[in-house]
C-alpha cells in the first residue's frame, strides 16, 4: 500500500521558472523528509520538517509541512538545470524504538537550460 | 564528511546465480537499513538492524534473501538464487540509533539480472 502520494510524477520546465511539488497522505507522520536523488546515486537528504505548519527554506527551495502533519509541499524558485533530479518525500513513524520511513514514488524534475 | 559506503556499485548476473552486496555505515551509527528501489518507485525497506540484531525483516523475501550484520558494524545482503524481478537499486542507509529520524544513504548497488 502506497501511503504517500506525490504529484506530479513528472515535471519538465525551463530554467528560471517556479514550480511546486506535493506530497499527500491520509496518515499522520511524526516528521516528513525530502530527498533529492540523481541517476545512479542514493537519495540525499534536503530537509526534515517536524512541526505542523512548519516552513523551512534552503536557498531557492521552500518546504512546508501541513498543519495536520499529513502533507507537504516543496516550492522551487527560479529553477536551474542543477535542480534536475528525482524528489522523494518520506514520512517517518515511530515503530518500537526506531523511526521507519515510508517513501513516495517521487517527482522526476527536468530543468531545461 | 562521513559517508555510507556500498560495493559493488554495479552488478550484472544471470538468473539463478547468487549475489552479495556490502555496506559500511557511518562510523558509530547503530541502526542500519537495506532498501530496494525499483525503477520509477521510491525505496522500500527490506531489513533494519539495531546493532547486530534484526528489528524488522517483515518485507524481506526470506526464501531467497538473507542479511547479516555480525559485529554490528558492516552488513551483507545476499540473494540466492537471483530472479529477473530482483533487478533494482539496493540502497543501504544508517542512522545514529534509537530515536534518530535522519537516515543517511549510500550510493547504492544497481543490480541487473539477465
Amino acid at each position: 500500500t502506497q501511503l504517500l502520494e506525490q504529484s506530479p510524477q513528472f515535471l519538465s520546465i525551463q530554467e528560471g521558472e517556479n514550480l511546486t511539488v506535493y506530497c499527500n497522505s491520509s496518515s499522520v507522520f511524526s516528521s516528513l523528509q525530502w530527498y533529492r536523488q540523481e541517476p545512479g546515486e542514493g537519495p540525499v537528504l534536503l530537509v526534515t520538517v517536524v512541526t505542523g505548519g512548519e516552513v523551512k527554506k534552503l536557498k531557492r527551495l521552500t518546504f512546508q509541512f501541513g498543519d495536520a502533519r499529513k502533507d507537504s509541499s516543496l516550492h522551487i524558485t527560479a529553477a536551474q538545470p542543477g535542480d534536475t533530479g528525482l524528489y522523494l518525500c518520506a514520512g517517518a513513524r515511530l515503530g518500537g524504538s526506531n523511526y521507519k520511513l515510508t517513501f513516495g514514488k517521487g517527482t522526476l524534475l527536468t530543468v531545461n537550460p | 564528511e562521513a559517508e555510507v559506503a556500498q560495493s559493488p556499485r554495479y552488478k550484472i548476473t544471470e538468473k539463478s546465480q547468487a549475489v552479495a552486496f556490502w555496506c559500511d555505515p557511518i562510523s558509530g551509527h547503530a541502526t542500519l537499513y537495506w532498501y530496494r528501489q525499483i525503477l520509477g518507485q521510491g525505496p522500500e525497506l527490506l531489513v533494519q538492524f539495531q546493532d547486530e540484531s534484526v528489528v524488522d525483516d517483515s518485507q524481506l523475501p526470506k526464501d531467497r534473501f538473507s542479511a547479516e550484520r555480525l559485529k554490528g558494524v558492516d552488513s551483507t545482503l545476499k540473494i540466492q538464487p537471483a530472479e529477473l524481478g530482483d533487478s533494482a537499486m539496493y540502497l543501504c542507509a544508517s542512522s545514529s540509533g534509537q530515536g534518530a529520524i535522519t537516515q543517511y544513504f549510500g550510493p547504492g548497488t544497481r543490480l541487473l539480472v539477465l
